[in-house]
C-alpha cells in the first residue's frame, strides 16, 4: 500500500459548486500537510500548508486534516473555471521536509 | 529572478545512453531536490540535498545519479538509460527547514527512452 492514497479523478462540477478533494494515509508520523496546485505542463504550485490537526482557510480554499482517520480535505469554495488543474497532496513526517510524499493528484474541471 | 530553471525541456533518448538532466536556483535555496512524475503516480522524490556536497536518497533513487557541488546546481544523470526512465522529471528547490514555505518547481524536462 502506497503511503499516500488519492483518488485521480477525473472530476467535473460546474462554475460555483463546491468541490472536495481528499487524501488518506498510513503513515502516523505525518505531521505536516500541503496541497499543491498544478496546471498543464507546469510545475506545482504550494497552494496550502497545515501543520497537525485542525483546519486553514485562505480565500475561497479550506484545508481539513483528521490525524485520527489519517485523512485530509481540501475544499474549493466557488469554483472557478481557472481553478480546472491537478491538485496533489503531499505530507511529510519532519518539519524539514527533505522527504516530501505526494499523492498521485486528483484532475479537475470546472466548466462554465 | 529567474527561480528555478531546468534544461532541456525534452529529451529523447536511445536505451543504454547517459545524459544529464541541468538544474539551477538562483535564490540561494540549500533545499534541492528531483521528482519524477509518471501518469497515475503523481510526483515521487527521486534524490535531494539540503546543501553542497550533501545528498540523499528520495524513494525511486535506482538508475540515478545526482551531486552538489555547489548551492546554485544539482544536476540529475542517466548513467545508462532505459524506457522505464521515460517520464516528466522536475527539479525543485526551497529554504532548508522551511516547509511551509513555496517549494520552488522548474518547468519540468519531458524524457523519452527509446
Amino acid at each position: 500500500q502506497k503511503e499516500v492514497e488519492q483518488d485521480p479523478g477525473p472530476l467535473s462540477v460546474p462554475e460555483g459548486a463546491i468541490v472536495s478533494l481528499n487524501c488518506t494515509y498510513s503513515n502516523s508520523a505525518f505531521q505536516y500537510f500541503m496541497w499543491y496546485r498544478q496546471y498543464s505542463r507546469k510545475g506545482p504550485e504550494l497552494l496550502m500548508y497545515t501543520y497537525s490537526s485542525g483546519n486553514k482557510e485562505d480565500g475561497r480554499f479550506t484545508a481539513q486534516v483528521d490525524k485520527s482517520s489519517k485523512y485530509i480535505s481540501l475544499f474549493i469554495r466557488d469554483s472557478q473555471p481557472s481553478d480546472s488543474a491537478t491538485y496533489l497532496c503531499a505530507m511529510s513526517a519532519e518539519q524539514a521536509g527533505t522527504a516530501l510524499i505526494f499523492g498521485k493528484g486528483t484532475t479537475l474541471s470546472v466548466s462554465s | 529572478n529567474a527561480g528555478v530553471t531546468q534544461t532541456p525541456k525534452f529529451q529523447v533518448l536511445k536505451t543504454g545512453q547517459s545524459m544529464t538532466l541541468q538544474c539551477a536556483q538562483d535564490m540561494n535555496h540549500e533545499y534541492m531536490s528531483w521528482y519524477r512524475q509518471d501518469p497515475g503516480m503523481g510526483l515521487r522524490l527521486i534524490h535531494y540535498s539540503v546543501g553542497a556536497g550533501i545528498t540523499d536518497q528520495g524513494e525511486v533513487p535506482n538508475g540515478y545519479n545526482v551531486s552538489r557541488s555547489t548551492t546554485e546546481d544539482f544536476p540529475l544523470r542517466l548513467l545508462s538509460a532505459a524506457p522505464s526512465q521515460t517520464s516528466v522529471y522536475f527539479c525543485a528547490s526551497r529554504r532548508q527547514g522551511a516547509l511551509n514555505e513555496k517549494l520552488f518547481f522548474g518547468s519540468g524536462t519531458q524524457l523519452s527512452v527509446l
